[in-house]
């Protein structure tokens, strides 16, 4: 199957401060990839789909201006998230579909693990 | 009422044993229906896809779907310590939207 990674599998920062994560399609492009959240012992919500080239389009309930996603080519997916405080602590988890793939089957990268301080 | 419920567990059991997941959900309009494995701090991993109602093996997996009573089920057959994880039902309507249930995390003790 086709492989997405992501970057960093975990990271720690201030409140207040911005950690951008990426999601890398390795193997195949994609035109769509999708940003999650999943809190402990919880499922996947989806915070957003992001499209190549286009703005992502955002669930209901989630802040665009803080939860910033930029798929600027068709292997890289970032989501930023600014002016990060302990609540958003949080892991947060990409997938990808592949193209000519069976609809609705989406490839998860690894996860980012986010704790903020 | 949340679109999919899942029972969260967790569920233990002795290895060999025979294993069963269940979903059920309320959106009629859910036409595809998946199994995802997930362990510890890492991301789903598809295990079944499947298309409407209908039986789907693979393996030591089988996966059902009864779309009139909107249940779905993962059975595994001879469980290995090694399916120890949350497994995670998940169902769409077509589109790229994707719902998941809550997922149920399994023990399988050797």
């Amino acid at each position: 199957g086709a492989v997405v990674s992501q970057h960093p599998s975990w990271v720690i920062c201030k409140s207040g401060t911005s950690v951008k994560i990426e999601c890398r399609s390795l193997d195949f492009q994609a035109t769509t990839m999708f940003w999650y959240r999943q809190f402990p012992k919880q499922s996947l919500m989806l915070m957003a789909t992001s499209n190549e080239g286009s703005k992502a389009t955002y669930e209901q309930g989630v802040e665009k201006d803080k939860f910033l996603i930029n798929h600027a080519s068709l292997t890289l997916s970032t989501l930023t998230v600014t002016s990060a405080h302990p609540e958003d602590s949080s892991f947060y988890i990409c997938s990808a579909r592949e193209p000519g793939g069976r609809l609705n089957e989406q490839f998860f990268g690894p996860g980012t693990r986010l704790t903020v301080l | 009422q949340k679109e999919v419920e899942q029972d969260p567990g967790p569920l233990s059991v002795p290895e060999g044993a025979i294993v069963s997941l269940n979903c059920t959900y309320s959106n009629s309009a859910f036409q595809y229906f998946m199994w995802y494995r997930q362990y510890s701090r890492k991301g789903p991993e598809l295990l079944m896809y499947t298309y409407s109602s209908g039986n789907k093996e693979d393996g030591r997996f089988t996966a059902q779907v009864d779309k009139s009573s909107k249940y779905i089920s993962l059975f595994i057959r001879d469980s290995q310590p090694s399916d120890s994880a949350t497994y995670l039902c998940a169902m769409s309507a077509g589109g790229f939207k994707t719902i998941f249930g809550a997922g149920t995390r399994l023990f399988v003790k050797a």
